[in-house]
């Protein structure tokens, strides 16, 4: 059974600091790995969608790393904002079926 | 991009009473549509995937009785809770699969609802 687990579960930075969200699953064997970001009492906002045959993927001041043989990836946050603060997500699924999700960061930017 | 509607976005019911909670993929069709329940300050928890078409696979311990999940097109799947009690209030997600692109560019979500039983 597939476990994934987000560390740390909650995290607070000052603004402009880069920050780096880690989510490591036991099953390599993955199909993607995507990650998601929610605002208290809203649905999930897909950030970032890694294929298991990618290695990383880069969106404005977001870049994900995902290194499948030991079953881990990374979210990394440039130069933070008090906007970004939300709980962040991370996700995988086995096969283009149900995703699997991690337990979560909650990030919080101080101003 | 994939847009999936949900409605409503929240709603209090009567203990005992049924509602029904609608997911629409807007712009893609939808073989699969998943549902997911969340508790506060806990991750998304599935409940059940729903086929188009066919009857739905519920994930353990969840009642299918209680959960009925109806999947009649391509683009949109039901979730409802039936004779709801205080226990069952809860934030509730879906989210859809491209059919056409079969999950490679990931999956699309709902913007919840959050039902309340009194």
């Amino acid at each position: 059974k597939q476990e994934v687990t987000q560390i740390p579960a909650a995290l607070s930075v000052p603004e402009g600091e880069n920050l780096v969200l880690n989510c490591s699953f036991t099953d390599s064997a993955i199909y993607n790995l995507q990650w998601f970001r929610q605002d208290p009492g809203k649905g999930l906002t897909s950030l970032l969608l890694i294929q298991s045959s990618q290695r990383e993927q880069t969106s404005g001041r977001l870049n994900a790393s995902l290194d499948k043989s030991s079953g881990r990836s990374t979210l990394y946050i440039a130069a933070s904002q008090p906007g970004d603060s939300a709980t962040y997500l991370c996700a995988v699924t086995r096969t283009a079926s149900k995703l699997t999700f991690g337990t979560g960061t909650r990030l919080q930017v101080t101003l | 991009g994939a847009v999936v509607s949900q409605h409503p976005s929240w709603v209090i019911c009567k203990s005992g009473t049924s509602v029904k909670i609608e997911c629409r993929s807007l712009d893609f069709q939808a073989t699969t549509m998943f549902w997911y329940r969340q508790f506060p300050k806990q991750s998304l928890m599935l409940m059940a995937t729903s086929n188009e078409g066919s009857k739905a696979t519920y994930e353990q311990g969840v009642e299918k009785d209680k959960f009925l999940i109806n999947h009649a097109s391509l683009t949109l799947s039901t979730l409802t809770v039936t004779s709801a009690h205080p226990e069952d209030s809860s934030f509730y997600i879906c989210s859809a699969m491209d059919s056409g692109t079969g999950g490679s560019y990931g999956y699309t979500f709902g913007s919840g609802t959050r039902l309340t039983v009194v």
